[in-house]
């Protein structure tokens, strides 16, 4: 089983819907990040949080440290949301495990 | 600022041939990271640094692989000798510190034949 699970693995939306992606992970963390790859393959960090939530923009990331689950939200989606959403987690030896990431399309 | 540089962007190599990725910082940061990314395993980690010291290089796959980092601004990961099994997209990025926000390079699609 690997460490962070992340689901849906594809995820199609019509534009304006709102949007989660879930993360689960098992073991115990430090910080968790959320990425967004484009479809070019630059990488951007879009959170880091370790408890609470976080909001940027339409983007909303929550974490229950308890639970081991992190959720991110888009709220009225669009077309340039269009990416691959990767979770990771930072460990107390600071190495970042990552998730297989989310496949997201936005349609107009 | 121009963020996390990568060099090259591209490199199409032969088996058996030494391989070099160029990383440059962002200016004042003091912890750099190398990841590979395939679509078999996904982005991994394979060696930062603190300091320009090499903290953890459990990721680094096996002896063909060696990074260094001269100085705070400045880092290589070299490959001798390659193999198509490395061909992957090999990102850099940079943060303020290991446990704060990264940076990432556009990368560097490595294509090994």
């Amino acid at each position: 089983k690997n460490e962070v699970e992340q689901s849906p693995q594809n995820l199609t939306a019509q534009e304006g819907e709102f949007i989660t992606i879930n993360c689960s992970y098992s073991v115990g963390i430090s910080a968790l990040h959320w990425l967004q790859q484009h479809p070019g393959g630059g990488i951007v960090s879009l959170f880091m949080l370790s408890s609470g939530k976080k909001k940027h923009g339409r983007l909303i990331a929550t974490i229950n440290i308890q639970e081991k689950h992190s959720s991110l939200h888009i709220t009225a989606s669009h077309p340039r949301d269009s990416a691959v959403y990767i979770c990771a987690v930072r460990g107390y030896g600071n190495k970042l495990v990552f998730g297989a990431g989310t496949i997201l399309r936005v349609k107009s | 600022d121009a963020g996390v540089i990568q060099s090259p962007r591209h490199e199409v190599t032969e088996m058996g041939q030494e391989v070099t990725l160029r990383c440059k910082p962002i200016s004042g940061h003091n912890s750099l990271f190398w990841y590979r990314q395939t679509m078999m395993r996904g982005l991994e980690l394979l060696i930062y640094f603190n300091n320009n010291v090499p903290i953890d290089d459990s990721g680094m796959p096996e002896d063909r692989f060696s990074a260094k980092m001269p100085n705070a601004s400045f880092s290589t990961l070299k490959i001798q000798p390659s193999e198509p099994r490395d061909s992957a997209v090999y990102f850099c990025a940079s943060s303020s510190w290991s446990g704060n926000e990264q940076y990432f390079g556009p990368g560097t699609r490595l294509t090994v034949t």
